[in-house]
Order: C-alpha cells, then sequence, then structure tokens
C-alpha cells in the first residue's frame, strides 16, 4: 500500500516563474492537504482540498493555488515566484468519510518538495 | 484561532538518558493533539496522537505524551534515548470542528554518544 507520493522531489526556479507540484494521496484517502515548512520552522497549512474543491485556506496569497483531481490527486500552482517562496512543500492526506474518529483526524505526510528560488 | 509553542528549539541529551520535548497550545475551542517526528531530508511521521479517552497516550519507538487540559500542555517523553532518535520534534493541533493542523515551530533533539 502505496503512502502519499509527491513529485517532483527538489525543483528550481527563478523569480517571477510559476511551477506545479504533484501529490498522490494514501490509498483510501480522499482528502488533500497543502503546507510549506520553510527553513528551521513548522508547516504552515496552505490549503485543503475535498471532492474536488478548495475547503479550507490559511493565510497564503492568491499566488498559490490548486486542483483535485476525481482520482483524489492534487496540484499546488504557485505564480510569479518569489524569493520567499522557498521552502519544502508538504502534502498530507486524509480520510473525511468513515466514522471512526482515528480514520477522520490523522494525516499522513508525503516526504515533500525542496523549491529553491533563486 | 489556535497556537501552538514549543519552548524548546533545541534539547541535547545523552544516548539512554531520558528526555521530555515541551509543547504548549493556545485554544478557544477542544482540540486533538499530535506530536510528528521529521528525520533529515525527509516528510512528517505521526510519533503518536491523542483523541480522546486516556489522557497518557503511546506511540511509536517507545515515545508516549500526557494530555493536560489544565495546563494546555501535551508533552513528550522518552525514558532512554537512542542515537537513532535524533531528528525534529513538532508537536500539532486541531480543532475539533476544522480539518486544517497548526504546528508548532519544531524541537531538534540531539542525542549524543
Amino acid at each position: 500500500d502505496a503512502g502519499v507520493t509527491q513529485s517532483p522531489t527538489h525543483l528550481i526556479k527563478t523569480r517571477g516563474q510559476q511551477v506545479t507540484l504533484r501529490c498522490s494521496p494514501k490509498s483510501g484517502h480522499d482528502t488533500v492537504s497543502w503546507y510549506q515548512q520553510a527553513l528551521g520552522q513548522g508547516p504552515q497549512f496552505i490549503f485543503q482540498y475535498y471532492e474536488e474543491e478548495e475547503r479550507q485556506r490559511g493565510n497564503f496569497p492568491d499566488r498559490f493555488s490548486g486542483h483535485q483531481f476525481p482520482n483524489y490527486s492534487s496540484e499546488l500552482n504557485v505564480n510569479a515566484l518569489l524569493l520567499g517562496d522557498s521552502a519544502l512543500y508538504l502534502c498530507a492526506s486524509s480520510s473525511r468519510t468513515g466514522r471512526a474518529i482515528e480514520t477522520k483526524n490523522i494525516q499522513y505526510f508525503g516526504a515533500g518538495t525542496r523549491l529553491s528560488v533563486l | 484561532a489556535q497556537s501552538v509553542t514549543q519552548l524548546d528549539s533545541q534539547v541535547p541529551v545523552f544516548e539512554e538518558a531520558p528526555v521530555e520535548l515541551r509543547c504548549n497550545y493556545s485554544s478557544s475551542v477542544s482540540v486533538y493533539l499530535f506530536w510528528y517526528v521529521q528525520y533529515p531530508n525527509q516528510g512528517l511521521q505521526l510519533l503518536l496522537k491523542y483523541l480522546s479517552g486516556s489522557t497518557l497516550v503511546k506511540g511509536i519507538n517507545g515515545f508516549e505524551a500526557e494530555f493536560n487540559k489544565s495546563q494546555t500542555s501535551f508533552h513528550l517523553r522518552k525514558p532512554s534515548v537512542h542515537i537513532s532518535d535524533t531528528a525534529e520534534y513538532f508537536c500539532a493541533v486541531r480543532p475539533n470542528y476544522g480539518q486544517n493542523f497548526v504546528f508548532g515551530p519544531g524541537t531538534r533533539l540531539s542525542v549524543l554518544p
């Protein structure tokens, strides 16, 4: 059973460019959340997708957008890259369905995509 | 809004010694509590969680944590650490009505030989 997979593992871009990061959730999960982890800090919530819609959003500008596909996989897009966007981007999957409290309340993380903006 | 404080940014400890990593949170609603570990160049791995029931929860790799509602704390403990426990540890909370996690800034545990 594959866990959460993210691609690519590393990415180098220049200021002003656009980037797309991809995430496949753990089997059986229907919800994908994205986090940004700057060097030396804890992850910061960007947004969450469920049923192909953005359900919740953190304090990030509109340059950050996403998408969820019918197979529950997800993309994170960042436009007009800034130097400050350099970070590890983490994808987490979970399940909103199911009755068990554990099923609904645990997020499993991928290994992340390390984005460097030069 | 919720917030998480991890008072110690770095904790050095000798191998086989006990360790406690502190976590305090603030929230106006009930929360679920988690500890995640991050090894170098890797994602986050769930160590343990408090969702309900007993306030003392046991996790993987011999770690345990105790939820103290009155002190709004969820400190992580291990009676005897190993070199392999060297990693970054993150405390996180999730409000019981919402979906996103709020993470603390992390504690770097360094186990010395």
